[in-house]
């Protein structure tokens, strides 16, 4: 298993729609997890952090599974400016670093 | 506050000539981070400061490529004979400590003529 994987999509939705994504990785022993967005041209920004069993932030929900490894961003009520690349970030073997999956596009169109 | 800052923002060097980068982390951040990012790729992991400690350099692709980060805050990329595989964004982060969040410059965009 690599150590980030994600379905590259795209996604396409319609606004108001829900769209979830999902990501494995392979170190079980991580025990945190990001996800970042990244605009078109523009810096990775972080959208949120992943300690626990999950997070939620208004619109944006993130799941761990730590059985499956995976974990999930659901985005309920889809807005245009959702548009981005989501990148799922998980803590290499050594702890040291942090992997950067190569990201999900999303399209919202209304 | 101030975030992480990069310059130059955009840098056109011809094929051969040496580059240097610079990153200014956000104070008093301890871990610094460079990552390249080509045209519709994903993240490419270079070299990682953390406090004193010896950099994890793991990450760099030749011997051509280089970095220092002098007394703990600014950091300098140097890519040396410039190669046009070397094209593309080359972005820094910082975090508080090592795979704690992490927080990202706006790039310098470097083209290899």
């Amino acid at each position: 298993r690599k150590e980030v994987e994600q379905d590259p999509g795209p996604f396409n939705v319609p606004e108001g729609a829900t769209v979830a994504f999902n990501c494995t990785y392979s170190n079980s022993a991580s025990q945190s997890f990001f996800w970042y967005r990244q605009d078109c041209r523009k810096e990775p920004k972080l959208l949120m952090s992943v300690y626990s069993s999950g997070n939620e932030d208004g619109r944006f929900t993130a799941q761990l599974n730590r059985a499956s490894q995976y974990i999930s961003l659901l985005i309920r009520d889809s807005k245009l400016s959702d548009s981005a690349t989501y990148l799922c970030v998980v803590p290499n073997q050594a702890g040291t670093a942090l992997i950067f999956g190569k990201g999900t596009t999303l399209s919202v169109s209304s | 506050g101030a975030g992480v800052s990069q310059s130059p923002s955009n840098k056109v060097t011809e094929k051969g000539k040496d580059v240097e980068l610079r990153c200014d982390p956000i104070s008093g951040h301890t871990a610094l981070y460079w990552y390249r990012q080509s045209l519709g790729q994903g993240l490419e992991f270079l070299i990682y400061f953390q406090g004193n400690s010896a950099p994890d350099k793991s990450g760099l692709p030749s011997d051509r490529f280089s970095a220092e980060r002098t007394g703990g805050s600014v950091s300098t990329l140097t890519i040396q004979r410039t190669q046009q595989e070397d094209s593309a964004v080359y972005l820094c982060a910082s975090s508080f400590d090592r795979a704690y969040e992490q927080y990202f410059g706006p790039g310098t965009r470097l083209t290899v003529t």
